[in-house]
This record gives structure tokens, C-alpha cells and sequence, in this order.
């Protein structure tokens, strides 16, 4: 069975970093791209990051450029969020996901992790 | 605020056909394939609904879904009390570039 476990969340204080990873198991890591989806407290989905599965692509939701970055490290099967600059609005739930891709070529979320918890709060 | 619309909450009794709707538009729903996440209280959200009308294995035949122009469709038939959760859609926009999610529907069974 596909199994992705996010570690890394905690409380910090606004403009702070943190460093989330995922680790995952039951399937050729290096074969999929991977993503970051966050879930604000009582919120709903926001797609966070993705990255290819060597790594080359990255990519960030809007709010998120310049501040997050996600690499991979495809030899110990984990992800990772560099999450810098954290706002009061970063709050929220990170999950993290497999990417599989429809038909047309267009990416879908087929597998999540339990997530993991990072508040922003002075 | 989402450029994929769900109604907040949709209700029904056991046994019933519950049917939730995810509108669009032409860069997105209208064009795409669309998805959905249902995430039961307390747990992550679980695929339950790929390519818009394709069932994960595992996920009962009671799911259903359908898409007619720029709107999407999940239907459950058989509404039992363990459905109870929030059903979220998502497609990718093309002029977004990115995937986009609806703003989910809580279900309740009365």
C-alpha cells in the first residue's frame, strides 16, 4: 500500500522558516512527480508546490514564490518544504501527494499523506 | 475566491441520491478532466473520483460522476451515514497553469 508520512510541522513565529519532509514507501519514488497541498484551519484545498521526478521542474502557487521551495532526494524516497518567510496566513495543514497525470497529460492528486501541522503565531 | 465553484453543503437522508455540483468555465472544467477528494472529518482527503468518471479501486459503485459542458457532477446514490464529509473537486486551468480545487461541500446525512 502507497504510504507518504509528512514530518517537520510546528509553531513558529511570523518571518520564521521551517522545513517539512515527506517520506515515502510501496512505490518507485523516482517514477512519479510529487506536490505540497495545504489546508488552512476550517479551509479548504490550496495547491502549495510541485516537482517533477528528477527534480529539474519546480513549481509555486503565486503566494508562495520566492518564500517556499520543495526539492527531492530520490535515493532516501522523501520530498522536502523549505518554508521561509512564514505569514499568519501560511497556516495551515501540508500534505503531501503523488502526482499521477489523466489522460491529457494534466496532473491529479492520487495519493496523501496524513499531513502534518504548522502553525504561525507570535 | 476559486475560479471552480460547489455549493457549501449539500444533505439528504439514507438511501438517497445526493447529487454535488463543481461549475467552471471554459479554462478549466470546460476543457479539463475533473477530479475529486473526499476527506472524511478528522482524516486527509482520499481520491475518489480521477478523470472524471473513473473510480479509484476500492471506492464503491455508489460514486458516481459526470461532466456536461463546464460543469461536473458527483452523484451518490445510497447515501449512508459514514458519506458524511467534505467533497472537494479539482481540474487544472489552462490559463491558470496550475491545479485549482473547488471550495468543497460538506455533506451531511439527516
Amino acid at each position: 500500500e502507497v504510504q507518504l508520512v509528512e514530518s517537520g510541522g510546528g509553531q513558529v513565529k511570523p518571518g520564521g522558516s521551517l522545513r517539512l519532509s515527506c517520506v515515502v514507501s510501496d512505490f518507485t519514488f523516482s517514477n512519479y512527480s510529487m506536490a505540497w497541498v495545504r489546508q488552512a484551519p476550517g479551509k479548504g484545498l490550496e495547491w502549495v508546490s510541485s516537482i517533477s521526478d528528477t527534480g529539474s521542474f519546480r513549481f509555486y502557487g503565486s503566494s508562495m514564490k520566492g518564500r517556499f521551495s520543495t526539492s527531492r532526494d530520490n535515493a532516501r524516497n522523501s520530498m522536502f518544504l523549505q518554508m521561509n518567510g512564514l505569514r499568519a496566513e501560511d497556516a495551515a495543514v501540508y500534505y503531501c501527494t503523488r502526482w499521477s497525470y489523466d489522460i491529457r497529460g494534466y496532473p491529479y492528486f492520487d495519493n496523501w499523506g496524513q499531513g502534518t501541522l504548522v502553525t504561525v503565531s507570535s | 475566491q476559486s475560479v471552480v465553484t460547489q455549493p457549501p453543503s449539500a444533505s439528504g437522508t439514507p438511501g438517497q441520491r445526493l447529487t454535488i455540483t463543481c461549475s467552471g468555465g471554459r479554462l478549466n472544467v470546460g476543457v479539463n478532466f475533473v477530479h475529486w477528494y473526499q476527506q472524511l472529518p478528522g482524516t486527509a482527503p482520499k481520491l475518489l473520483m480521477y478523470m472524471t468518471d473513473h473510480r479509484p479501486s476500492g471506492v464503491p459503485d455508489r460514486f458516481s460522476g459526470s461532466k456536461s459542458g463546464t460543469s461536473a457532477s458527483l452523484a451518490i446514490s445510497g447515501l449512508r451515514s459514514e458519506d458524511e464529509g467534505d467533497y472537494y473537486c479539482a481540474t487544472w486551468d489552462d490559463g491558470l497553469s496550475r491545479p485549482v480545487f473547488g471550495g468543497g461541500t460538506k455533506v451531511t446525512v439527516l
